[in-house]
């Protein structure tokens, strides 16, 4: 079975600061994407950032990156320069190729800024 | 933002009624999806549509059906309401794919809180 586990039900920072989400999944699949999705308190699913599973190189998308450890199947997001609108629930998500496009969530990080 | 909109956006029902959740999109895209969002549980498929009469389930597919007569509409019908279905549904889309299945980001819609008394 395809498992992801967000191991930190919340996290906190300190504004400019970094802070690292931590996420380790399970598939004995080949062919996957792993993803960050941030949800704010009006609900809305936001898409962070986007990790190929083929590709070595992390994903990098302004403030945000990861931290992609293929063997170890470890998928951290890395948020610098922390800002007050990062506040938010962050869930990490595996998609698999070969089952209809079906992501599998963890279960979120709740991260809040500090001023 | 994805074209996406969801109706309604909350509703109340009782034990036993049906209800229907639509699920509109603009993008014309392929798949759409549904989700529903418990606390400690992320969000978990319920079911899917891979083009218009074509779907499938998900992981917790039992008390919900699905139709998709258009491209652009994927309903989501709960026969009897229960309890245990109060929840937050999402619906997303997505449009690329490889070796037909999707493997493109899903885009999600705003969201419909449903609560069952």
């Amino acid at each position: 079975a395809q498992t992801v586990t967000q191991s930190q039900p919340e996290m906190s920072v300190q504004e400019a600061e970094t802070v690292t989400l931590s996420c380790t999944y399970d598939t004995s699949e080949s062919d996957y994407y792993l993803f960050w999705y941030k949800q704010p308190p009006s609900r809305q699913m936001i898409l962070v950032i986007r990790q190929e599973a083929y590709k070595q190189q992390n994903a990098t998308e302004n403030r945000f990156s990861v931290n992609f450890q293929k063997a170890a199947k470890s998928f951290s997001l890395k948020i610098s320069d922390s800002q007050l609108g990062d506040a938010a629930m962050y869930f990490c998500a595996l998609l698999l190729y070969n089952q209809g496009g079906k992501l599998i969530f963890g279960q979120g990080t709740e991260l809040s800024v500090k001023p | 933002d994805a074209g996406i909109t969801q109706s309604p956006r909350h509703k109340v029902t009782e034990t036993g009624t049906p209800v229907t959740l639509r699920c509109h999109q603009t993008e014309n895209h392929r798949y759409m999806y549904w989700y529903r969002q418990d606390p400690g549980h992320g969000l978990r498929l319920i079911h899917y549509s891979y083009g218009v009469k074509d779907t499938d389930k998900g992981e917790v597919s039992d008390g919900y059906s699905v139709s998709r007569s258009k491209t652009e509409d994927f309903l989501l019908t709960l026969e009897s309401a229960t309890s245990s279905q109060t929840s937050v549904y999402f619906c997303a889309i997505s449009e690329s794919e490889t070796s037909g299945v999707s493997s493109d980001t899903q885009y999600f819609g705003p969201g419909t809180r449903l609560t069952v008394l």
